[in-house]
């Protein structure tokens, strides 16, 4: 089944411990992509990739980290998570190009105290 | 600055009746306007996705269209059901990244409530 996956699904933690969340696609997307999502605000891209070794910050990276090493990982990192990152963060992929379809994966939620 | 707007924020009806979501945005250069389903909790799910060219598509019982003269979008569901109950993101692509991909910029949705 054509899918993202992201993990963990679900994470509480305190101010300053480093986490990853990880985000895996099967469906040899080049484009990878990670959202929060906020109430009032819709998605915000975190950051992109468009394909191994190559990243880019979206419009809010700030205190986020990325690394694409393999094709179908794209990983985020927060190396000193903060309150103002407690929000719902998603994991996207698609063909490269204008029009293909993004799939979302299921969301992590995190809680930041 | 590049914004997408979404009307109404929310929306309760009956199941069984039609509605209509509205998206005005102000996208330039434009690619492609795309509808999403969020049920809560979940990731989105695309519903839709057209071009410059197409001002109509369907999925189902959901139907969007496109004026891009007047930078409007609509999607209409027909005949509602308990699990169209969901947010409903409209997403307009166009403009650049630094890379020479495309923006995608997102909308704050329509949170639609179906009531048996």
């Amino acid at each position: 089944e054509a899918q993202v996956t992201q993990n963990p699904r679900y994470l509480i933690t305190v101010t300053g411990k480093k986490l990853t969340v990880t985000c895996s696609q099967n469906m040899n997307h080049e484009y990878m992509s990670w959202y929060r999502q906020d109430p009032g605000l819709g998605l915000r891209q975190i950051y992109y990739s468009m394909n191994v070794e190559v990243t880019d910050k979206g419009d809010v990276p700030e205190g986020y980290k990325v690394s694409r090493k393999e094709k179908r990982n794209f990983p985020l990192i927060l190396e000193s998570p903060s309150p103002n990152q407690t929000s719902l963060y998603f994991c996207a992929s698609s063909l490269l190009g204008a029009s293909y379809e993004q799939y979302f994966g299921p969301g992590t939620r995190l809680t930041v105290t | 600055k590049n914004q997408v707007e979404q009307s109404p924020q929310s929306l309760i009806i009956l199941e069984g009746k039609n509605c209509t979501l509205q998206c005005n945005y102000t996208v330039s250069p434009f690619s492609n306007l795309r509808w999403y389903k969020q049920d809560t909790g979940r990731g989105p799910v695309s519903l839709t996705i057209m071009t410059f060219s197409e001002n109509t598509k369907s999925n189902g019982r959901y139907t969007a269209t496109l004026d891009a003269d007047t930078k409007q979008s609509s999607l209409h569901i027909t005949a509602s059901q308990l699990s169209d109950s969901a947010s409903y993101i409209c997403v307009v692509g166009g403009g650049l990244s630094n890379f020479g991909n495309e923006k995608l910029t997102f909308g704050t949705g329509t949170r639609l409530t179906i009531i048996p």
